[in-house]
């Protein structure tokens, strides 16, 4: 089975400009996470998807938003970007219908914000 | 809303040694997660438990839900097992609360 996938791994943008970031679950998962990675704040959850609905947010301003697919792909989108957006943005996957069952995390996507 | 601490946060080893690194929680947990990070940010779940003991290879985890804490231990540590160990628990159905992470390196 192929692993999860995050497009694009790296992204350089400028303060100001919108990114929208995607992540694709290993087949057959439905639930999505969304986790940001700084050094200072370390791992931060943002938002769970199970089927097409968000049922879990973190505590991130409205300019973080998310969506997730018919077919369990997900992005999320950062609009008005800020400097202290740069970050590690991982994505994970499950297979069940509980928040608590095992993740399986993708390669991540490191967001620069110049 | 659950509180997790690690500790070592950095930890050197020589090649060969018993390693262990800890976690606490402050609220009760429905699971808990032990995580490997390598330079390059990509994360592996190493182990999921709720109660007891698991092991896979050189790598044991424990806990003891009574006294809200568990216990990464790697057996015969390895350069290659150099990474950042990250412990992260589900209260209920809620997301994962993340620990800061133990820093570990091995050293040949």
């Amino acid at each position: 089975k192929a692993g999860v996938t995050q497009t694009p791994r790296y992204l350089i943008k400028t303060r100001g400009q919108q990114v929208t970031l995607s992540c694709s679950p290993i087949s057959g998962h439905r639930s999505v996470s969304w986790y940001q990675q700084t050094p200072g704040q370390g791992l931060q959850f943002l938002f769970e998807y199970f089927s097409e609905t968000q049922r879990n947010k973190g505590n991130f301003p409205g300019r973080f938003s998310g969506r997730q697919f018919s077919n369990s792909r997900s992005e999320m989108n950062v609009s008005t970007l800020e400097l202290g957006d740069s970050a590690l943005y991982l994505c994970a996957s499950s297979s069940g219908a509980l928040s608590y069952n095992e993740q399986f995390f993708g390669p991540g996507t490191r967001l620069t914000v110049l | 809303k659950n509180e997790v601490e690690q500790s070592p946060q950095n930890l050197t080893a020589q090649e060969g040694e018993f390693i262990t690194i800890n976690c606490s929680y402050s609220v009760g947990i429905s699971a808990l997660h032990w995580l490997q990070q390598h330079p390059g940010g990509g994360i592996v779940s190493l182990f999921m438990l709720s109660s007891g003991k698991k092991k896979h290879g050189r790598l044991i985890a424990t806990i003891n839900i009574q006294e809200k804490h568990s216990s990464l231990h790697i057996t015969a540590s390895h350069p290659r097992d150099s990474a950042v160990y990250i412990c992260a628990v589900h209260s209920g159905n809620t997301p994962l609360v993340f620990g800061k992470g133990t820093r570990l390196s091995v050293i040949a």
